[in-house]
């Protein structure tokens, strides 16, 4: 079975720095997808970055990048030049190949921006 | 329409009250899943549908909770003699092809209270 742990329940963050959310993951498939979302107070989870398992480049998307060790198993999301508006909680979840509808997800990281 | 909508978006209940949850997906897309999320924890899937198909309910708690998508488009999650236990926030998402790095467009979510 495939397990997802985030490790940091909260964090503080000062605008306009950089904050690394940790996420490490469990499988023993040899395919599968890596997921960041970010679930605002409003309730809507919003895709941020995704990572496959064969990807050779770690994932970026503006603000947002993806450290993938595969070795390690880990697939940490950091996010550069932290804006209030990055105040949410993020999810790591994950795909597995033959379980296409079906996304995994770790408990989230609340991250607070503070001025 | 622009995005996933769900209604309603606020729903009490008495307990072995049965209660009807209802997602729009956004025009087009084939696939639709329900997830539940639990206060402080991240969504747990309950079922995947393709087109009007049930692909996969694996994740349905007991036979008290049915999905349908008759036609394909809107799907209705229902939950029969509503227990304590399925106080959650009932999100609904969909997504247009079925492909890896496909990401799933989430909806604002039903929070459901049983007293």
């Amino acid at each position: 079975a495939q397990k997802i742990t985030q490790t940091q329940p909260g964090m503080f963050v000062q605008e306009k720095e950089a904050v690394t959310l940790d996420c490490t993951y469990d499988t023993s498939d040899p395919s599968y997808g890596l997921f960041w979302y970010k679930q605002p107070s409003s309730g809507e989870m919003i895709f941020l970055i995704y990572q496959g398992s064969y990807d050779q480049q770690n994932a970026t998307e503006g603000r947002y990048s993806l450290n993938f060790q595969k070795a390690r198993k880990s697939a940490n999301l950091v996010i550069s030049a932290s804006q209030l508006g990055d105040s949410a909680m993020y999810f790591c979840a994950m795909r597995p190949t033959d379980s296409w509808g079906k996304l995994q997800f770790g408990a989230g990281t609340q991250v607070v921006v503070t001025p | 329409g622009a995005g996933v909508s769900q209604s309603p978006r606020y729903k009490v209940a008495k307990r072995g009250q049965d209660v009807a949850l209802r997602c729009d997906p956004i025009s087009g897309h084939v696939s639709l899943f329900w997830y539940q999320q639990a206060l402080g924890q991240g969504p747990e899937f309950l079922t995947y549908f393709q087109n009007e198909a049930q692909l996969d309910k694996s994740g349905l708690p007991s036979d008290r909770f049915f999905a349908e998508r008759p036609e394909g488009s809107v799907s209705t999650l229902k939950i029969q003699r509503t227990q304590q236990e399925d106080s959650a926030v009932y999100l609904c998402a969909s997504s247009s092809d079925r492909v890896p790095n496909e990401k799933l467009f989430f909806g604002s979510g039903t929070q459901l209270s049983v007293l």
